[in-house]
């Protein structure tokens, strides 16, 4: 079954600080990759996603991401964060069939240290 | 207005009792999914559909059932709560399209004791 793993549970970080969060699918063909992020109390909102072509891919906010299907990873990065980014960031995989379905990774929450 | 709203936003309920989560969209998308969110575990697929005639389970239905009203409406039920179905809920929905994306409601906490 596919399945997607997030490596990073719980990230702490102090503003202004780089961040990469780790994000890895197992299935062999060909998928569509998302991350969402969700704000304290609010429901899930598209960062970025990745369908085909180039693969780094850059979303709102400053966020991008980096598809490597050789590691079937699909990391997201930033360079500079903000307080404002706190929020748990999940990543997510549509295996691409009729059904549209979305495979989540486990979440990762985020706090930026002001 | 939200393009995709959900009813009840919290709910606290008691163990046997039957409860009804409501979902509305204006996007006019024909595809719908319900995900229960639990900590550590990111959000996971009840049930998903295509149109008002086409319903699917998803990886964990048991314990749910659901009903699609109209395009535009998907209901999530719970016929007898327990304790475990306490969640967090999210309706989804999507486009036909290969590349298209899906746009999330704001969930409902549910609280079953």
């Amino acid at each position: 079954a596919q399945s997607v793993s997030q490596h990073n549970h719980h990230v702490i970080l102090s503003e202004a600080a780089s961040l990469e969060l780790g994000c890895n699918y197992s299935y062999g063909g060909t998928v569509n990759l998302f991350w969402y992020v969700q704000y304290p109390g609010q429901h899930l909102q598209l960062l970025l996603k990745y369908f085909s072509g180039d693969p780094l891919v850059k979303g709102i906010k400053g966020f991008e991401a980096e598809f490597i299907k050789s590691k079937f990873s699909f990391n997201l990065r930033k360079p500079s964060v903000q307080w404002s980014d706190t929020a748990e960031y999940f990543c997510a995989v549509n295996v691409i069939s009729n059904t549209g379905k979305l495979i989540f990774g486990q979440g990762t929450t985020l706090q930026v240290k002001p | 207005d939200a393009d995709v709203t959900q009813t009840p936003r919290n709910r606290i309920t008691k163990t046997g009792k039957r409860i009804m989560l409501e979902c509305s969209q204006t996007k006019g998308h024909d595809r719908m999914y319900w995900y229960r969110q639990d900590p550590g575990l990111g959000l996971q697929l009840i049930y998903y559909s295509f149109d008002v005639k086409d319903i699917n389970k998803g990886e964990i239905s048991d314990g749910y059932s659901v009903s699609r009203q109209a395009q535009a409406k998907f209901s999530l039920s719970l016929e007898s709560a327990i304790p475990n179905q306490t969640a967090l809920y999210f309706c989804a929905t999507k486009g036909t399209g290969s590349t298209d994306t899906q746009y999330f409601g704001p969930g409902t906490r549910l609280t079953v004791l």
